[in-house]
Formats: C-alpha cells, sequence, structure tokens
C-alpha cells in the first residue's frame, strides 16, 4: 500500500533561515512525488516534481528536494527562508501500477517570523 | 496556454439543498479531470477522476456525484447535501493519468453546508 507521512504538522523559521520540510512515502512501485504549496484560502501550486530522473530536484522559488529511495525521503528545502513562504506545504505520491492513485500527505504549515 | 477556471468561489447552502459546482479547462484536450475535497487541517482527498467523455471513476463512497458532459467540463454535484459535505473543493487536471504528469489546480470553491 502506498502512503505518505509529512513529519512535521508545523515549521516555524525565521526570515533568511534555511528551510526543511520532511516527507517519507511509502510505496510499492516507482512513485511519482511532487511538492505543492497553497497560501490562504487558494488552489494549489507546483512547486517541483521528481519522475525517476535527477534525484535532486529543484523547483520554483528556490525550493528543492532529493528523492532518497533507501530513506524513502523526499525532504523540501530552501536556503533561505522569505516571508511569501508563508503556506501549507503537500507532499505528494502519483502512481499508477495497480490502479491511478494519488496520495496526499496531511501537509506542512510554514510560519516565517521577521 | 492552459488554464483551470471553477465556480463559485465561495457557497453556503442549507442542508438539503442540492449542488453544482462546475469547473473547465481551456487551452488543451482530452485532459483528466479530478474533483478534490481538502476538510479542515487534512489533507487532500481524491473523490472522483474523469479520462473521457461520459466516464467517470469514483474513489470514495459519498453523497457526491460527478458528470462529464463535454471534453473540458467537469461537474461536481449532489440532489441533497449534508453537513459533512462542508469543505474545500478543488478541480485539477491532467494530460494524462501517467504517474509523471504534473496534476494542475483550480482555485477552489468553499462549501459551508448549515
Amino acid at each position: 500500500a502506498q502512503s505518505v507521512t509529512q513529519l512535521d504538522s508545523h515549521v516555524s523559521v525565521s526570515e533568511g533561515t534555511p528551510v526543511l520540510l520532511r516527507c517519507n512515502y511509502s510505496s510499492s512501485y516507482s512513485p511519482s512525488l511532487f511538492w505543492y504549496v497553497q497560501h490562504p484560502n487558494k488552489g494549489l501550486q507546483l512547486l517541483l516534481k521528481y519522475t525517476s530522473a535527477a534525484t535532486l530536484v529543484k523547483g520554483i522559488n528556490g525550493f528543492e528536494a532529493e528523492f532518497k529511495k533507501s530513506e524513502t525521503s523526499f525532504h523540501l528545502t530552501k536556503p533561505s527562508a522569505h516571508m511569501s513562504d508563508a503556506a501549507e506545504y503537500f507532499c505528494v505520491v502519483i502512481t499508477n501500477t495497480g490502479g491511478f492513485k494519488t496520495i496526499f500527505g496531511a501537509g506542512t504549515r510554514l510560519f516565517v517570523k521577521a | 496556454s492552459q488554464t483551470i477556471h471553477q465556480w463559485p468561489a465561495t457557497l453556503v447552502q442549507p442542508v438539503g439543498s442540492p449542488l453544482s459546482l462546475e469547473c473547465t479547462v481551456e487551452g488543451t484536450s482530452n485532459p483528466n479531470l479530478y474533483w478534490y475535497r481538502q476538510a479542515a487541517g487534512r489533507g487532500l482527498q481524491l473523490l472522483f477522476y474523469s479520462v473521457g467523455i461520459g466516464q467517470i471513476s469514483s474513489e470514495v463512497p459519498q453523497n457526491l456525484s460527478a458528470s462529464r458532459p463535454q471534453d473540458r467540463q467537469f461537474i461536481l454535484s449532489s440532489k441533497k447535501l449534508l453537513l459533512s459535505d462542508s469543505g474545500f473543493y478543488l478541480c485539477a487536471w491532467s494530460l494524462d493519468s501517467s504517474s509523471g504528469n504534473t496534476i494542475y489546480f483550480g482555485e477552489g470553491s468553499w462549501l459551508t453546508v448549515v
């Protein structure tokens, strides 16, 4: 069975400091992994995705994520947080082996302090 | 470029009343279409997806139904709303069901059942 675990429901950082949002997944198949961001009362915007190419994936707004198969992790990072990064972040697994499935993590709320 | 629109953005409906949320995609043909629900403080749950006109797959048993009367139109409906139907509903699309394809989301519709 597939699952996605976002290890922190809330993360708080100061502006200008690094961001780490953690995601672990479980999948019997080779999944595609995504990070989306959701600002309040808005839809989800794609940050980046991993689809079995380079394990280090660069996305928009300075975010990147590294796929580590041995650790079944896909953590999202950013070297320096900006106030506009404050939002909810979702790690997502999509598979289409044995039926189409989209599995969302519960989300991590990122707070950025001035 | 492709765009996705869903409406209304906000809806307050009494228990037992009908529901119709509409979604259209522009700039692409034969997209896969999805309806998700996001309950407060939780991740997204896939409700329905469609790979073509008149083809609807339901992921969870519920009080809602979906229809796809045209290639780029997806409608979420209910004959009689329940309090538990309240939530944030997101329409989305992708090129096909391969796992590597990005899912693009609309801006969402807030439904409050009172």
